[in-house]
């Protein structure tokens, strides 16, 4: 079975601070690994997505996330945060072979940045 | 724009109603859509796998009569909670992949209230 935790499950930070969020997965073959952002009032929405090739991977925004295979990881990183980036994000997996989409999701990491 | 449409957006229904949701592939043909549940502060979590034109698949501990799925169409699957109490009430969300290792789509979602 494959499963997802994010270490961090509220984060405060100061506009154009840096952030990292952590996303660990557990699975014992190959992924796909995904972040999504939930912004206040709206819907789920893919930020980057990582399927093979340059484990570092820029999606949109500004967002960027690292694959470390040998920890497990796809931590998503900005450099500098803005107030607008508050919202909360999800780190999720599904499992190469398995229906896509089918995916399992870490417990989420609330952003506030405060302006 | 949504490639996925959900509806309705929020139902409130007294105990003992019945309510249908839809999910809708707007641009592309889903053979496999997936249901959601989140609960307030929590994470997403998969309840059933909705496959065109045979039965839908369920996660462990969710009740297959208690949220019965139809996919008559490559672009409609339905969630129909029967006669839904109060502890039903949470955030269901649908969503749609095209073929392949590709990322969802999600609905809006529907926010479900049982008075």
């Amino acid at each position: 079975a494959q499963s997802v935790s994010q270490h961090n499950h509220h984060v405060i930070l100061s506009e154009a601070a840096s952030l990292e969020l952590g996303c660990n997965y557990s699975y014992g073959g190959t992924v796909n690994l995904f972040w999504y952002v939930q912004y206040p009032g709206q819907h789920l929405q893919l930020l980057l997505k990582y399927f093979s090739g340059d484990p570092l991977v820029k999606g949109i925004k500004g967002f960027e996330a690292e694959f470390i295979k040998s920890k497990f990881s796809f931590n998503l990183r900005k450099p500098s945060v803005q107030w607008s980036d508050t919202a909360e994000y999800f780190c999720a997996v599904n499992g190469y072979n398995t229906n896509a989409g089918k995916s399992t999701f870490g417990d989420g990491t609330t952003l506030t940045v405060k302006p | 724009g949504a490639v996925v449409s959900q509806h309705p957006s929020r139902v409130i229904c007294k105990s003992g109603t019945s309510v249908k949701i839809e999910c809708r592939s707007l641009d592309f043909q889903a053979t496999t859509m997936f249901w959601y549940r989140q609960f307030p502060k929590q994470s997403l979590m998969l309840m059933a796998t909705s496959n065109e034109g045979s039965k839908a698949t369920y996660e462990q501990g969710v009740e297959k009569d208690k949220f019965l799925i139809n996919h008559a169409s490559l672009t409609l699957s339905t969630l129909t909670v029967t006669s839904a109490h109060p502890e039903d009430s949470s955030f269901y969300i649908c969503s749609a992949g095209r073929v392949g290792n590709q990322p969802q789509h999600f609905g809006d979602g529907t926010r479900l209230s049982i008075l």
